[in-house]
């Protein structure tokens, strides 16, 4: 049973370019967060989707930013236009629909994207 | 409301020693309350976690003492070893918010051998 998958591991980006960071859940988990860690940081909610839904994108920039998880594929999440502060580990974690939150995460080992 | 303080930001411990990490929430609709342990280019994984309505809970060297009243929980790291060097993350979640997880900053713990 593979965990949580994302890719790519790594990402390179000039300023202005747009990044596409995928995840793939884990089998039988139907709840997606993202999660950026900024270097000597914590980790910052971004969003939380279900399949087809938008839950609470609360932690999500107003610009720029957009994620979605669609009926078939991974959870992507996109940065348009990107910018040198954009650069950051990017986390996917997964929990199932039942079991309440002792479920507990299931993170990705990340993206880390830099902006140059 | 939705923050979760965390302290220290940086530890140093001797092998054999007690690690200490202290949290502290605000908002009393937080329900449960994970501990993750990082390592370096790794995800954070989950290594204890406790509700408020039990004062303690120990995994192995791993203990979570919870002060509901003062809304303040800590991890100890018994007997640390070299091993257990990594980033420590509370955090706390209610159920009813969709599991939606609020993390403390993160501690770095350096255990000396």
């Amino acid at each position: 049973n593979a965990g949580v998958m994302q890719n790519p591991r790594h990402l390179v980006r000039r300023r202005g370019q747009e990044a596409r960071l995928r995840c793939s859940p884990m089998k039988g988990h139907s709840h997606v967060y993202w999660y950026r860690q900024l270097p000597e940081e914590g980790l910052k909610f971004m969003v939380y989707l279900q399949k087809e839904n938008i839950i609470d994108e609360s932690g999500m920039p107003k610009e720029r930013f957009s994620a979605e998880f669609p009926k078939e594929g991974p959870s992507i999440l996109r940065i348009q236009q990107v910018v040198r502060g954009d650069s950051a580990a990017y986390f996917c974690a997964s929990s199932p629909r039942t079991g309440g939150a002792e479920s507990g995460y299931t993170f990705g080992s990340g993206t880390r994207l830099t902006v140059v | 409301q939705q923050q979760v303080k965390q302290s220290p930001q940086s530890l140093i411990v001797q092998k054999g020693g007690i690690s200490i990490i202290n949290c502290a929430y605000e908002n009393t609709a937080f329900d449960y309350f994970p501990w993750y342990q990082q390592f370096p280019g790794k995800g954070p994984a989950l290594l204890i976690a406790i509700r408020p309505d039990v004062s303690e809970k120990k995994e192995g060297r791993f203990t979570i003492s919870f002060n509901k009243s003062a809304k303040q929980f800590s991890l100890h790291i018994m007997d640390s070893q070299p091993g257990d060097s990594a980033t420590y993350f509370c955090a706390a979640s209610m159920d009813t918010g969709g599991f939606k997880t609020i993390f403390g900053a993160g501690t770095r713990l350096f255990v000396k051998a």
